[in-house]
């Protein structure tokens, strides 16, 4: 079973922040926290990842609570082609690096 | 960087056949791939871990002398559906990761669909 939780669907305006919050409550203190979007009909897009500090890159934020418990993918100006499902997910640095995926969430950026 | 490619993007089949799907890191060495599938409105559920030069580890439920896997080499994996039935049609993802590297990058993904 996946180890996270995300809100089924969310909208956004174009032009705003997204914010899309992700509960893993049961992290591990080994385990990295990643972001995948998945287009439709394409593979998963890698977008950020972290273990407890907050990350910037050219895509989006990520902010990680103190106790790790959850955390939120910020993108900064939503644009339509944001439009996703976006994939919250907990993996250990270990040779096996398996990625469970949960439903994620289905963000749609709105015109 | 991080490119991950896949043959075919789309293949139909007939019931009974087999068919090969390819994955292939195009810049660097993958030490790890791992194998995907996932059906219509659903989430990618994790089939199999490859390792180069060994087995592959399947998970729970996946027969593996349905879905064969070969990691011979550094830049390629290929799965291998034999026999394959109409409810093998799905959409099959791979991903890679190199040695020491925390990421998995995905590939485009193969639509197999078997009549």
């Amino acid at each position: 079973d996946a180890k996270t939780t995300q809100p089924t669907s969310m909208d956004c305006a174009e032009g705003r922040a997204a914010n899309l919050p992700c509960n893993h409550s049961t992290i591990s203190g080994n385990e990295y926290v990643y972001w995948y979007r998945q287009i439709h009909s394409q593979g998963p897009q890698y977008i950020i990842h972290g273990l407890k500090n907050n990350e910037t890159n050219e895509m989006a934020s990520l902010i990680i609570t103190e106790d790790r418990k959850s955390s939120t993918l910020i993108l900064p100006h939503a644009t339509l082609r944001d439009t996703a499902v976006y994939y919250c997910i907990v993996s250990p640095y270990s040779r096996t690096y398996k990625y469970i995926f949960g439903t994620g969430t289905r963000l749609k950026v709105l015109a | 960087g991080a490119v991950v490619s896949q043959h075919p993007s789309r293949v139909i089949c007939k019931s009974g056949t087999s068919v090969k799907i390819e994955c292939r890191s195009l810049d660097f060495q993958a030490t790890t791939m791992f194998w995907y599938r996932q059906f219509p409105k659903q989430s990618l559920m994790l089939m199999a871990t490859s390792n180069e030069g060994s087995k592959a580890t399947y998970e729970q439920g996946v027969e593996k002398d349905k879905f064969l896997i070969n990691h011979a080499s550094l830049t390629l994996s290929t799965l291998t559906v034999t026999s394959a039935h109409p409810e093998d049609s799905s959409f099959y993802i791979c991903s890679a990761r190199a040695g020491g590297e925390e990421t998995q990058y995905f590939g485009p993904g193969t639509r197999l669909l078997v009549l």
